[in-house]
């Protein structure tokens, strides 16, 4: 069967430090994968996409990976802040005959204490 | 730019009423919209494509004729939820893509509806 996969434990991280989110997959294979966030109660947001024949991407303090062999996403946050707490979402797409159907995952909470 | 608004951002309603939402982009035409629904700690799931002019096209295991679409213009999709049940609760999510998409897969994300059939 279709997975997303990302930890659905919160991950608590200190300001300053790295944090580091993992999207897995199975029994898809994507064009594209794009990393959101989502506030509580609210619509996500657009953050990064990334290609399948790109192995990086950089935005300001993120950055995403994309391993199409390990079928697996990393999505980094450098010198967290607090206002970085957020859940971030990975999402799957050309994975069906049309663009844009996104497929999600669950998300990961993160919180950046002072 | 690129906003997309939901109107009402929540709403309530007896069980077996239909409950309409809509979804305008502000600033730009869609040729496309999405809708998707959200339960608590889930992902979102797509529910349906919603082109402008035609019909939507449902995802699997979702029912045409409980959940109404219509893309009437480049700037409005409505999502009516028709004899809703408790169980149709949950926090419908719409998303537009620009008829002068940058590329392919670019859409931008509503603020989201909370529903409550009680």
């Amino acid at each position: 069967s279709q997975k997303i996969e990302q930890n659905s434990e919160a991950l608590n991280i200190q300001e300053g430090k790295t944090a580091t989110l993992t999207c897995n997959y199975t029994n898809y294979s994507p064009a594209y994968l794009q990393w959101y966030r989502q506030d509580p109660g609210r619509g996500p947001v657009f953050l990064l996409l990334i290609r399948e024949n790109e192995k990086e991407k950089r935005k300001e303090r993120l950055k995403v990976t994309f391993d199409t062999t390990l079928k697996q996403s990393l999505f980094h946050i450098t010198a967290s802040q607090p206002a970085d707490s957020a859940t971030y979402l990975c999402a799957l797409d050309g994975t069906t005959d049309s663009w844009g159907k996104l497929q999600f995952g669950a998300g990961t909470q993160v919180v950046v204490t002072p | 730019g690129a906003v997309v608004s939901q109107h009402p951002s929540w709403v309530i309603c007896k069980s077996g009423t239909s409950v309409k939402i809509e979804c305008r982009s502000l600033d730009f035409q869609a040729t496309t919209m999405f809708w998707y629904r959200q339960f608590p700690k889930q992902s979102l799931m797509l529910m349906a494509t919603s082109n402008e002019g035609s019909k939507a096209t449902y995802e699997q295991g979702v029912e045409k004729d409980k959940f109404l679409i219509n893309h009437a213009s480049l700037t409005l999709s409505t999502l009516t939820v028709t004899s809703a049940h408790p169980e149709d609760s949950s926090f419908y999510i719409c998303s537009a893509r620009p008829r002068l998409a940058q590329t392919y897969n670019e859409q931008f994300f509503g603020p989201g509806t909370r529903l409550t059939v009680l």
